[in-house]
């Protein structure tokens, strides 16, 4: 049973550029969240998605933006990139329960450096 | 605004002593608390969690302790192995309807285990 993926395990951008980071959950599971990680920092919650749609979000600007697929994969995107958003991005996938806490799921992360 | 915080940044230990890490945590309101575990060049790993109801939890090795008066969070290795060098993050859970709507992580503690 494969566990979070995501793609690519590294990335080299320049400055104003786009880019766009691949998630795809451990089986079973239909929410997804996103952070960054800062070297040297704890993750920093993006935004999280379920059901297609955006659920919450932290305090990141509308330059990252997000998208879930019917199979429950997702996506981020940011534009216009700085050099600030050199960083591990985390895709975290869970399946909430009921009246049982689940556990989240991380991925191995994708590292972005902005030049 | 809403933080979660460590006491210390860096922790040495012997192998086979005990561990205890510390947390501390702004938001009366956080009902689910987490301690992750984060090994160079991975994502975080759940290791243990705890609700607001509870102030002591055991799992294998590992107790964490939760004290809502002064809104504190320790985790306790035993017998730690050279295998938990990692850096440990506390995270809280806030608000929204399930386990992981919004996870704020604090800025973690490198332990080091001295063989």
């Amino acid at each position: 049973d494969a566990g979070v993926t995501q793609s690519p395990t590294h990335l080299i951008k320049t400055r104003g550029q786009q880019v766009t980071l691949r998630c795809s959950p451990k089986s079973g599971h239909d929410t997804v969240s996103w952070y960054q990680q800062a070297l040297g920092q704890g993750p920093q919650f993006i935004f999280q998605y379920y059901e297609e749609e955006e659920r919450q979000r932290g305090n990141f600007p509308d330059r990252f933006s997000g998208h879930q697929f019917p199979n429950y994969s997702s996506e981020l995107n940011v534009n216009a990139l700085l050099l600030g958003d050199s960083a591990l991005y985390l895709c975290a996938s869970s399946r909430p329960g009921t009246s049982q806490l689940d556990t989240q799921y991380f991925g191995p992360g994708t590292r972005l450096t902005v030049l | 605004g809403e933080s979660v915080g460590l006491h210390l940044p860096t922790l040495s230990v012997q192998e086979g002593d005990n561990s205890i890490i510390n947390c501390a945590y702004s938001n009366s309101a956080s009902d689910y608390f987490i301690w992750y575990k984060q090994e160079s060049g991975k994502g975080p790993q759940f290791i243990i969690d705890i609700r607001s109801n509870m102030d002591k939890r055991q799992g294998q090795r590992v107790t964490v302790l939760l004290n809502k008066t002064v809104k504190h969070l320790s985790l306790q290795i035993a017998a730690t192995q050279p295998g938990d060098s990692a850096v440990y993050f506390c995270a809280e859970n806030i608000g929204g309807k399930t386990s992981y709507d919004k996870v704020i992580f604090g800025p973690g503690t490198s332990l080091s285990v001295i063989p």
